[in-house]
């Protein structure tokens, strides 16, 4: 069974801070990927970024970076530089080897004040 | 490039009422999924399609929910009879392949919000 579990139901960062939410997951695969996704007030979910479970390197993208340690379970995301329009929900997620199932964690509200 | 493509955008109907969403993913991705997510909660898979064969459907209530993709391309989902725990927003996504990788990065649609009465 995959369990994602994200603790911070609300975040709260100044613009131009950064900012890092946590999520720690468990599986019993040798092989998954895990992402974050943000969800807008619209509803739309937008794909962040992606970690692979045997990438040597922590992976980034733009102002998003994924602090992925592995033998802690753990996948925060950093991001850096906050914007207005960073306010949102915040999903990690996490998928098992080839089709496997993908679970998602209860997410966290981040608002960026001004 | 054309989005996932959902519709209705919305639905309220009364308990014990039928009710169908309809999903047309991005071309040429074979994989499909359907999540339901209740307010406050991440989105919970609750089938997904590798062309039109059903990979995994464990979380689905098969006594009221079914789906289908037939000829591999569109889907619906319904739900009969509907009850009052049903309202939430059922999104579809879409991915190239199923397998983990960069390009599963999956593309959602922008959902149908359900409100059970």
């Amino acid at each position: 069974a995959q369990k994602i579990t994200q603790t911070q139901p609300g975040m709260f960062v100044q613009e131009k801070e950064a900012v890092t939410l946590d999520c720690t997951y468990d599986t019993s695969d040798q092989s998954y990927g895990l992402f974050w996704y943000k969800q807008p007030s619209s509803g739309e979910m937008i794909f962040l970024i992606y970690q692979g479970s045997y990438d040597e390197q922590n992976a980034t993208e733009g102002r998003y970076s994924l602090n992925f340690q592995k033998a802690r379970k753990s996948a925060n995301l950093v991001i850096s530089a906050s914007q207005l329009g960073d306010s949102a929900m915040y999903f990690c997620a996490m998928k098992g080897t080839n089709a496997g199932k993908s679970t998602f964690g209860d997410g966290t509200t981040l608002t960026v004040k001004p | 490039e054309a989005g996932v493509a959902q519709s209705p955008r919305y639905k309220i109907i009364e308990k014990r009422q039928s009710v169908a969403f309809w999903c047309n993913p991005i071309s040429g991705h074979a994989t499909l999924y359907w999540y339901q997510q209740i307010l406050g909660q991440g989105p919970k898979l609750l089938i997904q399609f590798q062309n039109n064969g059903v990979v995994d459907d464990s979380q689905l209530p098969k006594d009221r929910f079914s789906a289908e993709r037939l000829k591999g391309v569109d889907s619906t989902l319904k739900i009969q009879p509907a009850k009052l725990e049903d309202s939430a927003v059922y999104l579809c996504a879409s991915s190239f392949f199923a397998k983990v990788d960069r390009a599963f990065g999956q593309f959602f649609g922008p959902g149908t919000r359900l409100t059970v009465l």
